[in-house]
């Protein structure tokens, strides 16, 4: 089965600053794919980013990025020049091509942009 | 969210009791899922639905049923609700081509 790690549970950064979140992975799937979502305040489930795994080249979505790292099984999300609307949970999270279109989450980095 | 509604938003129940989420789409879609959010877990499967008629248990189905009669909707049912019980729960449909969308949630107590 597969797992998904955020090894932080909390991330603060200032106002415009950079700030980078953390996902690991295990699966024994060579193709799939990882996503990343935003939760704010209101629990709507935001997709943020998304990146398939056959693809190479790291997904970027305005002054959102990652940095996919397959072999290490590494999925990073990157947010440049933070605002406050950016603060939020975020929840990493994995599916396979095949199948059921099961997603498969992290525990969650809450993440607060200091003024 | 377009295309998808779960009612109720908010709901506090007594142990013991029964209780049924119910989940609406209006997109057609073969694929619905529910998922129960606690904190430092982040969303786990409880069940999941292929088509009418047709479910299977995810990570954490212990103590709940489900059904889809048609296509439109899927119930989730506590039987008889514990505190453990006590969650957000994201009903969501999936398209292959478009991806996730999820519902806005319900918060569910059990007192």
């Amino acid at each position: 089965a597969q797992t998904v790690t955020q090894s932080q549970p909390e991330m603060s950064v200032q106002e415009a600053e950079t700030v980078t979140l953390s996902c690991t992975y295990d699966t024994s799937e060579s193709d799939y794919y990882l996503f990343w979502y935003k939760q704010p305040p209101s629990r709507q489930m935001i997709l943020v980013i998304r990146q398939e795994a056959y693809k190479q080249q790291n997904a970027t979505e305005n002054r959102f990025s990652v940095n996919f790292q397959k072999a290490a099984k590494s999925f990073s999300l990157k947010i440049s020049d933070s605002q406050l609307g950016d603060a939020a949970m975020y929840f990493c999270a994995y599916r396979s091509v095949q199948g059921a279109q099961k997603l498969v989450f992290g525990q969650g980095t809450r993440l607060t942009i200091n003024p | 969210d377009a295309g998808i509604t779960q009612s109720p938003r908010h709901k506090v129940t007594e142990t013991g009791t029964p209780v049924t989420l119910r989940c609406h789409q209006t997109e057609n879609h073969r694929y619905m899922y529910w998922y129960r959010q606690d904190p430092g877990h982040g969303l786990r499967l409880i069940h999941y639905s292929y088509g009418v008629k047709d479910t299977d248990k995810g990570e954490v189905s212990d103590g709940y049923s489900v059904s889809r009669s048609k296509t439109e909707d899927f119930l989730l049912t506590l039987e008889s609700a514990t505190s453990s019980q006590t969650s957000v729960y994201f009903c969501a449909i999936s398209d292959y081509r478009v991806g996730y969308t999820f519902g806005s949630g319900t918060r569910l107590t059990v007192v």
